[in-house]
């Protein structure tokens, strides 16, 4: 079983619409959850991120954590085209510094 | 806005040949990292660097990787010997040490022919 796993997509959706993208993993070790967004060759760009079982929102973005389920998801309201990107979640044992580890990435596309 | 700078973007090699990976880290910060991504694959954790030495390292960092901070910008990988299944987009990233920190450079693509 792998440690982390994602959909890869791709994901399809209309402008305006909410999206909803999760992972989940088989460690209980994970601490910290990373949710990035990937343009086409490019660096992964820190989206959120949220520690230990819980919402959090900035803009119009949310993520979510359930550590109980081991299952994690970024919900995106009123999607824009400029979102349709690769969203890698990524996850880390402990705080200091440690490796992170990445889901494969869920490719989206917002339609006009 | 602050940023990890990579050069070059894009590195062709015969295989065999060493390659040197550059990266420059924000300049703040004490923990620095290589990752590396694979066309169509995640993208896999290769090594963590913080005081000058490893802090962690994968198992596909093997003896023909190295890495270095010559000077006090500055942030290297070395590959010795090519080989074709590194060819791969490589990133390095900085932080500050906590777990919210991570900031990736825009990679350098590395083709081995």
């Amino acid at each position: 079983q792998k440690e982390v796993e994602q959909d890869p997509g791709p994901l399809s959706v209309p402008e305006g619409a909410i999206v909803s993208l999760n992972c989940t993993y088989s460690n209980s070790a994970f601490q910290y959850f990373m949710w990035y967004r990937q343009y086409s060759r490019k660096g992964p760009e820190l989206l959120m991120y949220t520690y230990s079982s819980g919402n959090k929102e900035d803009g119009r973005f949310t993520a979510q954590v359930d550590k109980s389920s081991k299952y994690i998801s970024l919900f995106i309201r009123d999607s824009q085209p400029s979102d349709s990107a690769t969203y890698l979640c990524a996850m880390q044992k402990t705080g200091t510094a440690s490796k992170l580890t990445f889901g494969t990435g869920t490719r989206l596309q917002v339609t006009l | 806005e602050p940023e990890v700078t990579q050069t070059p973007s894009h590195q062709v090699t015969q295989m065999g040949q060493e390659v040197i990976l550059r990266c420059v880290p924000i300049s703040n910060h004490l923990y620095f990292y290589w990752y590396r991504q694979i066309l169509g694959q995640k993208v896999e954790f290769l090594v963590s660097f913080y005081n000058n030495e490893i802090s962690e390292k994968s198992e596909i960092f093997d003896d023909q990787f190295s890495v270095e901070r010559p000077d006090g910008s500055n942030f290297t990988l070395k590959i010795r010997s090519t080989k074709l299944e590194d060819s791969a987009m490589y990133f390095c990233a900085s932080g500050t040490g906590t777990a919210t920190e991570a900031f990736f450079g825009q990679g350098t693509r590395l083709t081995v022919v």
